[in-house]
């Protein structure tokens, strides 16, 4: 069970937008930045997003993360099908003095 | 251009201590606010992180790990090294060396990842 709560899988249409969720608590999303990870199978996680909404030089401005409260989202507009990945959402959370991270979303490109 | 790479044993027997090197290249461990964490994943399950050295040698670990965790580092050989005491089958998967680059709001983050190192724990 992890910290972090998001939906195991998401899936959408090419050229479509969706948007990932990871919903948290007051000691972890609710008072710390949120980082988002893309994984492809047998790769290392890659930043995706930091500061709840900065992107590493590189990273397509296809994607963009928020955060309200204690919840953050990922969102992809104009999917591709390379966007098919697992993504990790993580916060640092003051109760636990952890790193902790989400369960991870599958994304499929349908 | 920064580069990490683990390497260690790919199998331990239960009980036994898992010791892996993650050596490095790009960047210099006595830079301020640098650090090298480790994080792991099971097979088809979440990223899980486990600890986190800076270059003066401040130390931070997951706190359900703690008692069985130790990170040194070499700034000499630029290497970090992660011992994990009795392991169990539950601890078998991948271990990731990643490094966390300065951050002014102190924030634990990491932008350059290693290509993990797989590890199985059976007798």
């Amino acid at each position: 069970q992890s910290v972090l709560t998001q939906p195991p899988s998401a899936s959408g249409s090419p050229g479509h937008s969706i948007t990932i969720s990871c919903s948290g608590s007051s000691s972890n999303i609710g008072s710390n930045f949120v980082y988002w990870y893309q994984q492809f199978p047998g790769t290392a996680p890659k930043l995706l997003i930091y500061r709840n909404n900065q992107r590493p030089s590189g990273v397509p401005d296809r994607f963009s993360g928020s955060k309200s409260g204690t919840s953050a989202s990922l969102a992809i507009s104009g999917l591709r099908s390379e966007d098919e990945a697992d993504y990790h959402c993580t916060a640092w959370d003051d109760s636990l003095s952890s790193a902790v991270f989400g369960g991870g979303t599958k994304l499929t490109v349908l | 251009q920064i580069t990490l790479k683990e390497s260690g044993p790919t199998l331990v027997k239960p009980t036994q201590t898992l010791t892996l090197t993650c050596t490095f290249s790009g960047f210099s461990l006595a830079t301020s606010g640098v650090g090298v964490g480790w994080i792991r994943q099971p097979p088809g399950k979440a990223l899980e992180w486990l600890a986190l050295i800076y270059g003066n040698d401040l130390k931070r670990y997951s706190p359900s790990l703690q008692s069985r965790l130790t990170v040194t580092r070499d700034t000499s050989k630029n290497q970090v090294v992660l011992t994990m005491t009795n392991m169990d089958p539950v601890d078998a998967g991948t271990y990731f060396c990643a490094h966390r680059p300065y951050d002014p709001f102190g924030s634990m983050y990491f932008d350059y990842w290693g290509q993990g190192a797989l590890v199985a724990v059976s007798s």
